[in-house]
């Protein structure tokens, strides 16, 4: 596709129910990133692939956590048993293939759990 | 481990003026440097993006600096426009890897006066 896409753009869901966050990066980018901002807070890493593969899952906050990627393309964001703290807004981003690897942004989804 | 400053947090100037938003960052291994904006409720664009080889990149209005041995970055915007009110992200990749993960700063808040 011409950019990054996310869906859904927000997700309103009761405390302790499991989500599905979805991202699309664009065509022939083999890197994918999911960032968490929260209110008034700068853009936390979550989770990088490279390919399907996950070089660096470092910033899941805990195991309710997950992500995955299939055929080197669309990435799923999955929290179970969601809390109030996880209310932000997830960002994906696919980068360009090296060496001018430049970072794009989906719009991001917007979680609120209440 | 990469620590990334933007100072001040928000910033504002009367339409016309020429102005610089700085970018700080502690390791400077860096790979590339990435300038974004970020307009509320929405996702990042990316503006600019520096290689660790380079020294600035243009883009219009828009011209980008990198310092690496002394880690700074400044984004200069000439002639300031209303439509250039938005938040001001810079992004730094480390050197460990071409696709390794972007760490942000918290980003300068510009308000344009007309």
């Amino acid at each position: 596709g011409a950019g990054v896409s996310q869906s859904p753009s927000n997700k309103v869901t009761e405390k302790g129910k499991d989500v599905e966050l979805r991202c699309d990066p664009i065509s022939g980018h083999t890197a994918l990133y999911w960032y968490r901002q929260s209110l008034g807070q700068g853009l936390e890493f979550l989770i990088y692939f490279q390919g399907n593969s996950a070089p660096d899952k470092s910033g899941l906050p805990s195991d309710r956590f997950s992500a995955e990627r299939t055929g080197g393309s669309v990435s799923t964001l999955t929290i179970q048993r969601t809390q109030q703290e996880d209310s932000a807004v997830y960002l994906c981003a696919s980068s360009s293939p090296p060496p001018y690897t430049e970072a794009f942004f989906g719009q991001g989804t917007r979680l609120t759990v209440v | 481990k990469q620590e990334v400053t933007q100072i001040p947090a928000a910033l504002s100037v009367p339409e016309g003026e020429n102005l610089v938003l700085n970018c700080s960052f502690t390791d400077s291994a860096i790979y590339n440097l990435q300038w974004f904006r970020q307009d509320p409720g929405k996702g990042l664009t990316s503006l600019l993006l520096i290689q660790s080889s380079q020294r600035e990149q243009t883009s219009g209005r828009l011209n980008a600096s990198l310092d690496k041995s002394s880690g700074r970055s400044t984004l200069y915007i000439a002639a300031s426009q209303p439509g250039d009110s938005a938040t001001y992200l810079c992004a730094v990749r480390l050197v460990t890897g071409a696709n390794s993960k972007l760490t942000f700063g918290k980003g300068i808040t510009l308000s344009v006066r007309p």
